[in-house]
């Protein structure tokens, strides 16, 4: 059974700063892999989405990469902003048949503080 | 503008209660889904759906139940067999089962009084 885990499970860093959030997941035939952000009491909203053939992929100060064979994957953030404090969760999705399932980690809360 | 709403946003049963839960959806997607999510837990999915008329259980699908009439609509209902359905309800929506990504309404958060 895939499992997908996060850490940390919080992190406080001050405004400017990069950092780094980790996923790892158990078993290595995945599909693809998604970063979200949810902000409190709202839905989930799509950062960046990796195919399982994929090293990394960017989008403005975001960062993730891939690393399949080592169930690893990474959401590097540069010089962060208040703005950017919210729960970040990774999931991935499996490679079995016509099933899509995606497992979800249980989420990095990021606090950015001025 | 394009996207998936969910309503409503907060909804409140009293014990015993069915109660359904509004998905549409106007991205053209052929796959929807339902997740469950609790504190300091990860999300869990009760029910998805490939086309219309057709859905499959997820992990959490007991006390639950959908259907799908139409591509744009994938109602979930809370019956009064869960036991613990107090929790954050998801939505989503995919192209199709594989490839691109997910996308979340704003989600509903039921509480049991």
């Amino acid at each position: 059974k895939q499992e997908v885990t996060q850490i940390p499970a919080a992190l406080s860093v001050p405004e400017g700063e990069n950092l780094v959030l980790n996923c790892s997941f158990t078993d290595s035939a995945i599909y693809n892999l998604q970063w979200f952000r949810q902000d409190p009491g709202k839905g989930l909203t799509s950062l960046l989405l990796i195919q399982s053939s994929q090293r990394e992929q960017t989008s403005g100060r975001l960062n993730a990469s891939l690393d399949k064979s080592s169930g690893r994957s990474t959401l590097y953030i540069a010089a962060s902003q208040p703005g950017d404090s919210a729960t970040y969760l990774c999931a991935v999705r499996e490679n079995t048949g016509t099933a899509s399932k995606l497992t979800f980690g249980t989420g990095t809360r990021l606090q950015v503080t001025l | 503008d394009g996207g998936i709403t969910q309503s409503p946003k907060y909804l409140f049963r009293k014990e015993g209660q069915n109660v359904t839960l509004s998905c549409e959806q106007n991205l053209n997607h052929d796959a929807m889904y339902w997740y469950r999510q609790d504190p300091g837990q990860g999300l869990r999915l009760i029910y998805y759906s490939q086309i219309v008329n057709d859905f499959q259980k997820g992990d959490i699908a007991e006390g639950y139940s959908v259907s799908r009439e139409k591509k744009e609509s994938f109602p979930l209902t809370v019956t009064s067999a869960q036991k613990n359905p107090t929790a954050f309800y998801l939505c989503a929506s995919s192209i199709g089962l594989r490839g691109l990504g997910q996308y979340f309404g704003p989600g509903t958060r039921l509480t049991v009084l």
